[in-house]
């Protein structure tokens, strides 16, 4: 059974692009939450995302979104990079969003 | 508010010994917990879950934790260490129950490190 699957693996943006990751969550799995992971603030709950439905979102700015499509697979895009959204993002999936959740292994995100 | 507090943010061990690393957490309601622990380049690995049923939950790798609500803690235990269990380790809280779907609150991290 193949696991989250998130892409690219690592990433280097300059300050004020924009940026799209993508995560294919465990097949049956119709949850999917990202996580932002900093040294400084540890991890973080961003969104999560059920049958294409925003259901739960984090503290983040606007600038942080996602969305999901009907095959479950999600992605989330930062718009107007800035430095300190240099982090590794996790994307995990659950059946229903109330059980434990398996994680992908990130993307690496590098913002100069 | 939830919110979860891992007591040590290093713990040192000698391979064979006994294995803790601390876990207290903040509910209102009744919670879900959850161990998880990543290795370095890697994401994170579900070690076990308590979702309301036995207090004493088996995880993965001889990996164990026991909910005590009198304490508000949910530590986690390995009676003998091994040198691949050097990794970093999160606790986690999620108030599931409520409505709260996809949202784990977690801890700052527990870094084990196993000596020969």
């Amino acid at each position: 059974k193949a696991g989250v699957t998130q892409t690219p693996r690592y990433l280097i943006k300059t300050r004020g692009q924009q940026v799209t990751l993508s995560c294919s969550p465990i097949s049956g799995h119709r949850s999917v939450s990202w996580y932002q992971q900093t040294p400084g603030q540890g991890l973080q709950f961003l969104f999560e995302y059920f049958s294409e439905t925003q259901r739960n979102k984090g503290n983040f700015p606007g600038r942080f979104s996602g969305r999901q499509f009907s095959n479950s697979r999600s992605e989330m895009n930062v718009s107007t990079l800035e430095l300190g959204d240099s982090a590794l993002y996790l994307c995990a999936s659950s059946p229903t969003g109330e059980d434990g959740y398996t994680f992908g292994s990130g993307t690496r995100l590098t913002v100069v | 508010a939830q919110s979860v507090t891992q007591l040590g943010s290093h713990v040192s061990v000698s391979e064979g010994a006994l294995v803790l690393l601390r876990c207290n957490y903040s509910s209102s309601v009744p919670p879900y917990l959850f161990w998880y622990v990543q290795y370095p380049n890697q994401g994170l690995q579900l070690l076990l879950k308590y979702t309301s049923a036995a207090t004493l939950v088996k995880g993965i790798n001889g990996f164990e934790a026991e909910f005590k609500k009198s304490e508000t803690s949910f530590h986690l235990t390995k009676p003998s260490a091994h040198m691949s269990d050097a990794a970093e380790y999160f606790c986690a809280v999620s108030d599931f129950g409520s409505g709260n779907t996809g949202k784990l609150i977690f801890g700052q991290g527990t870094t084990l490190q196993v000596k020969p």
